[in-house]
Parts: C-alpha cells; sequence; structure tokens
C-alpha cells in the first residue's frame, strides 16, 4: 500500500528566510511523488513532480524539491519565501505497482511566512 | 497547466434536498476523474473513481446512493449529494487525470456545501 507522511502541521518562517516543508512516503514499486498548493476555499495547484532522474526537481514559483530514495523523502524548498507562500502544502505519491492510478496525499502542512 | 472548472463554488441548501456540482475539463478531454472530500484542516480523502463509459468505482465506507457520479463524457462529470444532511457539509475538489503513472492530476476550484 502506498502512503506519504508530512510531519509537520504547521511551518512557521520569516519573509526572505529558506522554507522547507517535509514529506517521507512508503510504496511497493517506484514511486511518483508529487507536491500541491492549495489556498484558503481553492482546488489544489500543481507546484511539481519527481518520475525519474535527477534528484532535485525544480517547479513553480521558485520551489523545488530533492528526492532522496534512501531516506524515502520528497521535501520541498525554497530558499527565499515571501509571505504569499503562506498556503497549505500537499505531499502526493502514485505507487507504481498500485491499481487504479490513485494518488494519496499527506495530511498537508500550513505554511505561515511572516513579515 | 490544465483548466478544471468546477461549479458552483459554494452552495447552501436545505437538509433532505439534493445538490449537484459539476466538474469540467476546459481545454482536455480526460478518460479518469476523481472526487475527493476534504474537511477542515485535513487532507483529500478520495470517495471515489471514474472512467468515462463505466460506473465510478467507490472507496470503503462511501455510500453510492448518496453520492452518485454521472461521467457524462471525457470533459464533464457531476457529482450529485442526495438528501443532503448537515453531516455531509464539506469541501468537495474534482480532479482530472490526464491518464499515466507520470502525470499530474488537475483540480478544481473546489465546492463549499453547507448543509442546513
Amino acid at each position: 500500500a502506498q502512503s506519504v507522511a508530512q510531519p509537520e502541521d504547521q511551518v512557521n518562517v520569516a519573509e526572505g528566510n529558506p522554507l522547507t516543508v517535509k514529506c517521507t512516503y512508503s510504496v511497493s514499486g517506484n514511486p511518483y511523488l508529487f507536491w500541491y498548493v492549495q489556498y484558503p476555499n481553492r482546488g489544489l495547484q500543481f507546484l511539481l513532480k519527481y518520475i525519474t532522474g535527477d534528484n532535485l526537481v525544480k517547479g513553480s514559483y521558485g520551489f523545488e524539491a530533492e528526492f532522496n530514495k534512501s531516506q524515502t523523502s520528497f521535501h520541498l524548498k525554497k530558499p527565499s519565501a515571501l509571505v504569499s507562500d503562506s498556503a497549505l502544502y500537499f505531499c502526493a505519491v502514485r505507487d507504481s505497482q498500485a491499481a487504479g492510478n490513485k494518488l494519496t496525499f499527506g495530511g498537508g502542512t500550513r505554511v505561515l511566512v511572516k513579515p | 497547466g490544465a483548466v478544471v472548472s468546477q461549479h458552483p463554488s459554494r452552495v447552501i441548501c436545505k437538509s433532505g434536498t439534493s445538490v449537484k456540482i459539476e466538474c469540467r475539463s476546459l481545454d482536455f478531454q480526460a478518460t479518469t476523474m476523481f472526487w475527493y472530500r476534504q474537511f477542515p484542516k485535513q487532507s483529500l480523502m478520495l470517495m471515489a473513481t471514474s472512467n468515462e463509459g463505466s460506473k465510478a468505482t467507490y472507496e470503503q465506507g462511501v455510500e453510492k446512493d448518496k453520492f452518485l457520479i454521472n461521467h457524462a463524457s471525457l470533459t464533464l462529470s457531476t457529482l450529485t449529494v442526495t438528501s443532503a444532511h448537515p453531516e455531509d457539509s464539506s469541501f468537495y475538489i474534482c480532479s482530472w487525470g490526464k491518464g499515466g503513472w507520470n502525470t499530474e492530476a488537475f483540480f478544481g476550484q473546489g465546492t463549499r456545501l453547507t448543509v442546513v
């Protein structure tokens, strides 16, 4: 079975400081990993994904994520956070060996960037 | 990215009535779509998966007779909450997949349902 864990319910960071949102996963086959962001009362917006290749993936709005197979992690990072980055972030995984092409989401991490 | 339009964004209905939520993919055609439910400050819970031309597959614990899904075409799916009760109040989100394990999903804006 596939699963995702986001160990932090909330991350607080000052504007201009680096931002990291943690994610670990568990799959039977190969992981396909995704990060989404959700603003209040809105659907999810795709940020980036890891399928294969380079472990460092660059995505939208200056975000990047590093795939670490040995630690089964896919942490989201941004070198310099903006107040507008304050939102709810979800990590998601799709297992290559799971039926149904389903995405499994982590519990979400709320990011608060203070001016 | 692809555009998914979900309507309405907010709806308030009385207990016992039915509510229909529409989800359209505006610039692509997709055979698979997903309906999620999200409780406050919680993650998305997959309710059902449907493929165009076939019946939806519901997740365990989701009542198929209460949450009717009609995958009418490659660009339109509807979720009808029948005989709504206050406990059905939630945020419902649709998602279209372009297919393939390595493709991202595209989400609608969500519908905030309040049953009074």
